[in-house]
């Protein structure tokens, strides 16, 4: 089946110009992720949804971060005024689980989309 | 501040030799534990999940243990291919995490030379 999407793979903005990065999750997965991966290191949690419920953003590094899910299953992940430390790697996952929920490896696995590489001049 | 540790950051082995990859995180109390592979310019392949009650998994050719009184992991790859060169990413659910989002280490950098 398909798996997590993401669009678009390549962007290339200038510094102080906005972006929208885009988020398909698996269909029917109630819980979505985004996370921030820098060269050479691991992804970091940046913001989670339930369905259409933020429920965490704990790691948006700035105001300047706002993600989105308004129908509980596309999400848009949106930079205003970037910069060039916030170019990276954002990934996205989907999960079928609520956290919180106990369950089996099937309910708690997070599926990763490719990601999309975000370079700022 | 919760943390994951991967050790060595960068692994050379022969074609057909076993191997060992490490984890280590810095508090007991998981949710579940997934092992990643992550290919240049792609995403993450979820390789092997484990339980917070569980000790191992195994799907073919990769076995993962999962220890966490002492806060470690090893992913254990057989007969290794030079297919299987790719960055191998440890990721921990930590209890105290409301979301079970994943905390990450940087990764080995596996390659098996032919």
């Amino acid at each position: 089946g398909a798996g997590v999407s993401q669009s678009p793979r390549y962007k290339v903005a200038k510094r102080g110009q906005d972006v929208a990065l885009r988020c398909d999750p698996i269909s029917g997965h109630v819980s979505l992720f985004w996370y921030q991966q820098a060269l050479g290191q691991g992804p970091e949690f940046l913001t989670y949804f339930q369905n259409e419920a933020q429920l965490d953003k704990s790691g948006l590094p700035s105001d300047r971060f706002f993600a989105e899910r308004p129908e509980g299953s596309v999400s848009t992940l949106k930079i205003q005024r970037t910069q060039q430390e916030d170019s990276a790697v954002y990934l996205c996952a989907s999960s079928l689980s609520k956290a919180g929920l106990a369950g089996d490896r099937s309910y708690n696995e997070q599926f990763f989309g490719p990601g999309t590489r975000l370079t700022v001049l | 501040k919760q943390e994951v540790t991967q050790i060595p950051a960068a692994l050379s082995v022969p074609e057909g030799e076993n191997l060992v990859l490490n984890c280590s995180f810095t508090d007991s109390a998981i949710y579940n534990l997934q092992w990643f592979r992550q290919d240049p310019g792609k995403g993450l392949t979820s390789l092997l999940l484990i339980q917070s009650s569980q000790r191992e998994q195994t799907s073919g050719r990769l076995n993962a243990s999962l220890d966490k009184s002492s806060g470690r992991s090893t992913l254990y790859i057989a007969a290794s291919q030079p297919g299987d060169s790719a960055t191998y990413l440890c990721a921990v659910a930590f209890s105290s995490g409301s979301a079970r989002q994943l905390t990450f280490g940087s990764g080995t950098q596996l390659t098996v030379l032919p």
